[in-house]
């Protein structure tokens, strides 16, 4: 069965600084990747997606993210975090049976000053 | 915007009585997902649908019915609430189409407390 890991319950980086969140998954074949943002009091919104192709893929609020087969990874960057970027970050994989996505625990990023 | 709307928004019922949530999309979409969001789970899958009259269980589908007699709208319902199932409550689609295979939209959520 499928799963996704989010090794990091919490993350805090300085505005400016750059910020990576790590995603590691367990599928068999190529996966279908994403990642997902949540402010506080709003429902999920997609950053970004992996179907096939290029592995370094660009999403939208400067964010990008790389797979990487031979490690199971599927980790989100920036390279300069904003405050507004403070939210929670989901990654997600596709099963195949019922159009279905696998979410991980989340990561949830504070932005200091 | 993939015009999905949940209601209600907020609801706080006692424990033993049936409740029901509602998700309305405009675009005409068939497959339909019930998630509950709890702090250090994620999303978990409730149940979900792929077309009208058709549905299938998720990963914790205890405790909950889902229904959907028309495309437009997925009902999901607690028959005798319990207090586990207090909880933030996710309606999503997926959209249909070449390049958009698995790729969900989300409802603004329902927040459920059941005392």
């Amino acid at each position: 069965a499928q799963s996704v890991t989010q090794p990091d319950i919490h993350i805090t980086v300085s505005e400016g600084a750059s910020l990576e969140l790590r995603c590691n998954y367990s599928y068999g074949a190529t996966p279908y990747l994403f990642w997902y943002v949540q402010s506080p009091g709003q429902g999920l919104q997609l950053l970004l997606k992996y179907f096939s192709g290029d592995t370094l893929v660009q999403g939208i609020k400067g964010f990008e993210a790389e797979f990487k087969r031979s490690q199971s990874s599927f980790n989100l960057r920036k390279p300069s975090v904003h405050w507004s970027d403070a939210a929670e970050y989901f990654c997600a994989v596709g099963a195949v049976v019922g159009n279905k996505l696998v979410f991980g625990s989340g990561t949830i990023l504070r932005v200091k000053s | 915007d993939a015009g999905i709307t949940q209601s209600p928004r907020h609801k706080v019922t006692e424990t033993g009585t049936p409740v029901t949530l509602r998700c309305h999309q405009t675009e005409n979409h068939r497959y339909m997902y019930w998630y509950r969001q709890d702090p250090g789970h994620g999303l978990r899958l409730i149940h979900y649908s792929y077309g009208v009259k058709d549905t299938d269980k998720g990963e914790v589908s205890d405790g909950y019915s889902v229904s959907r007699s028309k495309t437009e709208d997925f009902l999901l319902t607690l028959e005798s609430a319990t207090s586990s199932q207090t909880s933030v409550y996710f309606c999503a689609i997926t959209r249909s189409g070449q390049g958009f295979a698995y790729e969900q939209y989300f409802g603004p959520g329902t927040r459920l407390t059941v005392t």
